[in-house]
C-alpha cells in the first residue's frame, strides 16, 4: 500500500530564517506531487505541483520554492521566511490514471515568529 | 475558482439526522469531482468521487449528487455521527491533463449530540 510522509510535524522559525520541509511517498512510482498551504480556518491553496523529477510548476509567486530531486521526494524551501508564511503545509500525491484523487500527508504546522 | 482567503461556512446538525453539504464548481468542462474530509490537525482524506457521466453515486452512508446543468455538487451523509464532525471540501478536475485539482472553500460540519 502507498504511504506519504511529511516532516517535521511542527516547526517554529524566526522571520528571515530558511525553511526546508520534506515529503516522501512509498509504494508507488512516478506520482504527481503537490504542496498546499492552509491558513487557519480556511481552504487549500495550491503552491506547487510536479509531474516528474525536476519538473516543478508554481501556482503562486512568493518567496517559496520547491524541488523534486528524486521520484518520490518533494521538498518545499524558503531562503527567508516571512510572518505570512505561517500555516499548515500539506503534501499530496496522485496517480496519473483515470482516478485523480489526491492522497494527503499528515501536514506540517509552521509558525513564523 | 480557488478558495484562497475565504472563511469556512458552517453546518450544524443533530446526531442521527442527515447532512447535506453543497458545493458550486466553476468549470463546465470539469470531468471528475471528489469530496474530501479533513479532521482538525490532519490532512484531507478522500471520501467519494463521481465522474461527469454520472449524476449520483453512493458509498457507505454517503451519497454524492452532481447537477451539471447548474454546476452543483452535493454530499449527503446519512445518520450523521459525532465522528463526522470535520471540514468537507469538494474538488474538481478541470480536465486539463489530470494534474491539477481545484478545491472548493470547504464547509465545517458540527454534529450536536
Amino acid at each position: 500500500s502507498q504511504t506519504i510522509h511529511q516532516w517535521p510535524a511542527t516547526l517554529v522559525q524566526p522571520v528571515g530564517s530558511p525553511l526546508s520541509l520534506e515529503c516522501t511517498v512509498e509504494g508507488t512510482s512516478n506520482p504527481n506531487l503537490y504542496w498546499y498551504r492552509q491558513a487557519a480556518g480556511r481552504g487549500l491553496q495550491l503552491l506547487f505541483y510536479s509531474v516528474g523529477i525536476g519538473q516543478i510548476s508554481s501556482e503562486v509567486p512568493q518567496n517559496l520554492s520547491a524541488s523534486r530531486p528524486q521520484d518520490r521526494q518533494f521538498i518545499l524551501s524558503s531562503k527567508k521566511l516571512l510572518l505570512s508564511d505561517s500555516g499548515f503545509y500539506l503534501c499530496a500525491w496522485s496517480g496519473g490514471g483515470p482516478g485523480y484523487e489526491q492522497y494527503f500527508g499528515p501536514g506540517t504546522r509552521l509558525t513564523v515568529t | 475558482g480557488e478558495s484562497v482567503g475565504l472563511h469556512l461556512p458552517t453546518l450544524s446538525v443533530q446526531e442521527g439526522d442527515n447532512s447535506i453539504i453543497n458545493c458550486a464548481y466553476s468549470n463546465s468542462a470539469s470531468d471528475y469531482f471528489i469530496w474530501y474530509k479533513q479532521e482538525s490537525g490532519k490532512g484531507p482524506q478522500f471520501i467519494i468521487d463521481i465522474r461527469s457521466n454520472m449524476d449520483k453515486r453512493q458509498g457507505q452512508r454517503v451519497t454524492v449528487l452532481l447537477n451539471k446543468t447548474v454546476k452543483h455538487l452535493s454530499l449527503q451523509i446519512a445518520a450523521t455521527q459525532p465522528g463526522d464532525s470535520a471540514v468537507y471540501f469538494c474538488a474538481e478536475n478541470p480536465n486539463t491533463g489530470g494534474f491539477k485539482t481545484i478545491f472548493g472553500a470547504g464547509t465545517r460540519l458540527f454534529v450536536k449530540a
